[in-house]
């Protein structure tokens, strides 16, 4: 079976641009959680999904960052403009349900110049 | 306080060496816990659940104390293919559910 899809799995984009991260969570999953991950600040959890439904975004950094999960196979995470303290790479999970073990997608590598 | 806490090491043992970690959590309510492994460059794996009266897997055994609120991870004749970064993760219960990960420790078995 696949597990959790990203993509691109780098992004090398100037300051001010608008990224857009793409995730496939794991077919039959209810759950999608975006994590960011950066070596002073470790993984955080921006934001949770439960059957598309956006849970908790307390963990979104700012205005500048959106999710979205227009259907059970497909979330974006968009940051809009794009700013150099965004370097950092983004993962995508899903579970079962919320609370369940969680699997990680590849990540994407974020780059803002 | 942080939520959940480690050490971040990295603790540097010889193969073959027994190295145990541990995490604590702050949330007393806190119901499901997990360890995860991530290798450099690499997303985090989850390496076993932590269950109430603990549980092996082999080399690596995990046990949780609900009373200090806290888990650990015990590895147990280490492997060169042990060296990574070990997560603990907490589900804290509150209004919806979510993990909260620790900082992580790091691993390095050395020859």
């Amino acid at each position: 079976d696949a597990g959790v899809i990203q993509s691109p799995r780098h992004e090398v984009t100037e300051m001010g641009q608008e990224v857009t991260l793409r995730c496939k969570p794991i077919s039959g999953h209810n759950s999608l959680f975006w994590y960011r991950q950066t070596m002073m600040r470790g993984l955080e959890l921006l934001i949770y999904f439960n059957n598309n439904v956006p849970i908790d975004d307390s963990g979104m950094p700012e205005d500048r960052f959106s999710a979205k999960m227009p259907n059970a196979s497909f979330s974006t995470l968009k940051i809009q403009p794009s700013e150099p303290r965004d370097s950092a790479v983004y993962f995508c999970a899903s579970s079962l349900y919320a609370g369940e073990t969680q699997y990680f997608g590849p990540g994407t590598r974020l780059l803002v110049l | 306080r942080k939520e959940v806490e480690q050490d971040p090491g990295p603790f540097n043992v010889p193969e073959g060496a027994t190295v145990a970690f541990n995490c604590t959590y702050s949330n007393s309510a806190s119901q499901s816990f997990f360890w995860y492994r991530q290798d450099c460059r690499k997303e985090p794996k989850l390496l076993m659940s932590v269950y109430s009266s603990g549980n092996e897997d082999g080399r690596f055994t995990a046990q949780l104390n609900r009373a200090s609120q806290y888990i650990s991870l015990l590895i147990r004749d280490s492997k060169l293919s042990d060296s990574a970064t070990y997560l603990c993760a907490v589900n804290v219960l509150n209004y919806g559910q979510n993990f909260v990960f620790g900082p992580g420790t790091r691993l390095s078995v050395l020859p």
